[in-house]
């Protein structure tokens, strides 16, 4: 099956500065990969995605990159603030067969932005 | 808010209890997802729902099961309650398959099993 890593699993930053999260994943036909951020006592909110015929998309101040022959992908945030805090979750998707709304998802990452 | 909502909110049951687990889904969306998220890691996929029928079901035992409702609603099934089924459980709604693979969640329900 799909194997997602992320890393790093905690992400310290000082207010403005920027932060990149990263996830390799394994199976090369997956074709959806979105970005998810949870905050204490709420559920994934998705923030970005991106698929697989598009190699990177910008959203304000988040941006997501896909290098489709390493099989890896990026979240860029610029400029945190201190309510971008919160755990984040990359996915993957292989659209067909039995895995409809099946995202695997990496193990999250834990950015902690400092005022 | 994505528009998902899940009760209860929260729940405590004994070991070897069942459990339902229930879901109204984001307006204008006929396909359901349930997730487990055990504490610190990823939310792992259970099962779809779409147009009453499972769909998809990720590495779960029979014990977990669900129904879809004409309404799109959904409820999610635990029997003979495990330790380990302690987790925060999560409903996903979208739009039709093939049509959108946006998954929009709800807060989840957190299941404590003692």
């Amino acid at each position: 099956g799909e194997n997602v890593e992320q890393h790093p699993s905690t992400l310290s930053v000082q207010e403005g500065d920027s932060a990149v999260i990263k996830c390799t994943y394994s199976d090369s036909a997956s074709n959806y990969f979105p970005w998810y951020k949870q905050e204490l006592g709420k559920g994934p909110q998705l923030i970005i995605d991106i698929r697989s015929n598009v190699g990177e998309k910008k959203d304000q101040r988040i941006a997501v990159t896909l290098n489709k022959t390493a099989k890896h992908f990026s979240l860029h945030i610029t400029e945190t603030q201190p309510e971008d805090s919160a755990v984040y979750f990359c996915a993957v998707l292989r659209q067909g067969g039995t895995s409809y709304g099946k995202l695997t998802f990496g193990q999250g990452t834990i950015l902690t932005v400092h005022p | 808010e994505t528009g998902v909502t899940q009760s209860p909110t929260h729940l405590i049951k004994t070991r070897g209890q069942q459990v339902t687990l229930r879901c109204s889904s984001q307006s204008g969306h006929n396909t359901v997802s349930w997730y487990q998220q055990a504490l610190g890691q990823g939310p792992q996929f259970i099962f779809q729902y779409y147009r009453e029928e499972e769909n998809g079901r990720g590495n779960f035992p029979p014990r977990f099961s669900g129904l879809q409702f004409p309404n799109y609603s959904s409820e999610l099934n635990v029997n003979a309650l495990e330790l380990d089924d302690s987790a925060l459980y999560l409903c996903a709604s979208s739009l039709a398959r093939g049509v959108s693979d946006k998954l929009f969640f709800g807060s989840g329900t957190q299941l404590s099993v003692l």
